[in-house]
């Protein structure tokens, strides 16, 4: 039983264009949700979070919205680059100390 | 600042026989944890240690064992590699809960 999914398991994008990676989760307890970048051969490293008291947070061209009464959460890239093209994990913790992943979205950008 | 470094990067092992992959942290975080991540599949949480002399079992535990005798170092053991343990295997470590992961390269792994 997944209980943070990512129903597209590829996306591509134009270079310059928008990319939105989707993420739903189905535990209203969950408090804290983070996005990680994964390249080939790597571990995945953080990309940025948000906390359940907000709805917004932005870094740079990352921006996460959080939509709490639909369980969702989307990662917006603007504008992408090719070096964006990696696989993009939704994460979220449950207010303890374990995190819960989703599948992951491998996002292209193509030049 | 090395981070988190998992040892070795790859390695085959045949059914039965029993490896330890090692992880070492230097950032004196407290947490750390073990993940499996297998084709189109997230990660999966294995083992789990929040301090020293402290170890919880994650999602998929069976089949190997986690000690955490110092804050930098929690190896992961497979005592009888089975081929449903062939993935890769990522270490991760944070200061305290509600923070952001740092993750190893990982070990890939496969048991023929």
């Amino acid at each position: 039983d997944q209980q943070v999914k990512q129903n597209s398991p590829s996306l591509s994008v134009q270079e310059g264009r928008i990319s939105i990676l989707n993420c739903d989760y189905t535990n209203s307890m969950f408090d804290y949700f983070l996005w990680y970048k994964k390249y080939p051969a790597e571990g995945p490293t953080f990309l940025i979070s948000i906390s359940s008291i907000k709805d917004k947070n932005e870094d740079g061209r990352f921006t996460v919205f959080l939509n709490k009464s639909a369980k969702h959460l989307s990662l917006h890239i603007v504008p992408s680059q090719p070096g964006d093209s990696a696989v993009y994990f939704c994460a979220a913790q449950p207010g303890d100390d374990k995190v819960i992943f989703g599948p992951g979205t491998s996002l292209s950008v193509i030049p | 600042n090395a981070g988190v470094t998992q040892t070795p990067k790859f390695r085959i092992l045949k059914i039965g026989q029993s490896m330890t992959l090692q992880c070492t942290q230097d950032m004196n975080h407290n947490y750390m944890y073990w993940y499996r991540q297998d084709p189109g599949m997230g990660l999966k949480l294995i083992y789990y240690s929040v301090g020293a002399g402290i170890t919880d079992k994650g999602e998929v535990p069976n089949g190997y064992n986690v000690s955490r005798s110092t804050t930098e170092d929690f190896p992961l053991r497979l005592e009888l590699a089975a081929p449903s343990q062939t993935s890769v295997y990522f270490c991760a470590s944070i200061f305290n809960s509600n923070q952001p992961q740092h993750f190893g390269d990982g070990t890939r792994l496969s048991i023929l």
